[in-house]
């Protein structure tokens, strides 16, 4: 079957750390993946698009990584801050551009 | 306005009902996209419009669920004899153009809907 999978614990690391989120998924061949960001009671937040024939892509404090083989992208925030805590969902095209299918999101809480 | 506007923003109604959720995309965006998302779940595509028509609605999960984009820029997704399993936020997104643009999404803030 296809599945999207994120870590569906939260994640709690300390303000200037590097958070990692992980993104694996099975069963599709996606042309590209995208990363957003969702506040409680809000909608997501496009942050970063990377497509399967690039490795990373960065964004000020935001690396994304892709990997078609093992099936994974990977979200890095450095010099994470209070302010990055929310809910990180990644997104495969899974529709020939015409659909994005999300995975159930994983959730960072920056601590002072 | 410059964003995805979603109204109501919060819709109480009973099981059975019928109810109405509007979505007015920015301005100039051709594509226009329907998700439902539960509480701890990912978004989960309903539908999505390239201009007037649906180009893709295997999203919706019966025949109560409808949605339409007349003159392709505001869209009504139509939910008839709800239940309570319906209750979710319902969310919008257009973009400036859909298939193999390979673009991001704006979201609006959604219609949170609940079914008593």
């Amino acid at each position: 079957s296809q599945k999207i999978e994120q870590n569906s614990e939260a994640l709690n690391i300390q303000e200037g750390k590097t958070a990692t989120l992980t993104c694996n998924y099975t069963n599709y061949s996606p042309a590209y993946l995208q990363w957003y960001r969702q506040d409680p009671g809000r909608g997501p937040v496009f942050l970063l698009l990377i497509r399967e024939n690039e490795k990373e892509k960065r964004k000020e404090r935001l690396k994304v990584t892709f990997d078609t083989t093992l099936k994974q992208s990977l979200f890095h925030i450095t010099a994470s801050q209070p302010a990055d805590s929310a809910t990180y969902l990644c997104a495969l095209d899974t529709g020939g551009g015409n659909k994005l299918t999300f995975g159930t999101g994983t959730q960072l809480k920056v601590e002072l | 306005g410059a964003g995805v506007s979603q109204t109501p923003s919060n819709k109480v109604t009973e099981k059975g009902k019928y109810v109405e959720l509007r979505c007015d995309p920015i301005s100039g965006h051709t594509a226009l996209y329907w998700y439902r998302q539960s509480l701890g779940q990912g978004p989960e595509f309903l539908i999505y419009f390239q201009g007037t028509g649906a180009a893709d609605d295997s999203g919706l999960p019966n025949d109560r669920f409808f949605a339409v984009r007349p003159e392709g820029s505001v869209s009504t997704l139509k939910i008839q004899r709800t239940e309570r399993g319906d209750s979710a936020m319902y969310l919008c997104a257009s973009s400036p153009t859909g298939g193999r643009a390979r673009r991001e999404l704006f979201f609006g803030e959604g219609s949170r809907l609940t079914v008593l």
